[in-house]
């Protein structure tokens, strides 16, 4: 079993649509959780950390975290083109709260058409 | 924008040959980190540094090694490509407090190895 796994894609939703992206890690120790964008021929940048169960809201951007389920999602509401690009789910292993490494997933790539 | 340089950006080389990947940050973190990434696939993490004279080798075994002398220099080498070195390598950096989850990526280099 893969430490984090994303559901395959790819996603494709029409312009203001909700588009939604799953992720499941298979550490139940694991703390900290994130999800990167990376646009086609560029480099991943993050845009959203999660650590609490619960819903993290961020503009348009939702992070919702089960622990219990292990199990971290990312909600895009009213989608935009310039959302269409490959999102990384990420989770911390090891290291404390001074160090560590991001474990990232397979990546789902959404495409949002007008 | 982060500044973390990676040079240079594409390489094409025949087998055999030794090769460097240079990475630099101006942003004095202390730690480090080389990613690998195919096209479609996960990053996966072959080399990580905490601080100078400090290296570790990530969960993806890789035949290539790096060295951190200077704080802002984090350098990765094949002593002999093979086509199966062929792969995207992504530099990246953290913060030195702490671990927040973000890391500033490089733009990557493309090797390709004949």
């Amino acid at each position: 079993q893969k430490e984090v796994e994303q559901n395959s894609g790819p996603l494709s939703v029409p312009e203001g649509a909700i588009a939604s992206l799953n992720c499941t890690y298979s550490d139940r120790g694991s703390q900290s959780f994130f999800w990167y964008r990376q646009y086609s021929g560029k480099s991943p940048e993050l845009i959203m950390s999660i650590y609490s169960n619960g819903d993290k809201e961020d503009g348009r951007f939702t992070a919702q975290l089960n622990k219990a389920s292990q199990y971290v999602s990312l909600l895009i509401r009213d989608s935009q083109p310039s959302d269409s690009a490959t999102y990384l789910c990420a989770v911390k292993v090891g290291g404390g709260t001074s160090y560590g490494k991001l474990t990232f997933g397979q990546g789902t790539i959404l495409t949002v058409h007008p | 924008e982060a500044d973390i340089y990676q040079t240079p950006r594409y390489l094409v080389i025949g087998t055999g040959k030794k090769i460097t990947l240079e990475c630099s940050q101006t942003m004095g973190h202390d730690k480090m980190y080389w990613y690998q990434q195919d096209p479609g696939m996960e990053l996966h993490l072959i080399h990580y540094s905490y601080g100078v004279n400090s290296t570790e080798k990530g969960d993806l075994s890789s035949e290539s090694t790096v060295s951190r002398i200077r704080t802002e220099h984090f350098p990765l080498t094949l002593e002999s490509a093979r086509p199966s070195h062929t792969s995207q390598y992504l530099c990246a950096s953290s913060e030195s407090r702490g671990f927040t989850g973000e890391l500033f990526f490089g733009e990557g280099s493309r090797l390709t190895v004949l």
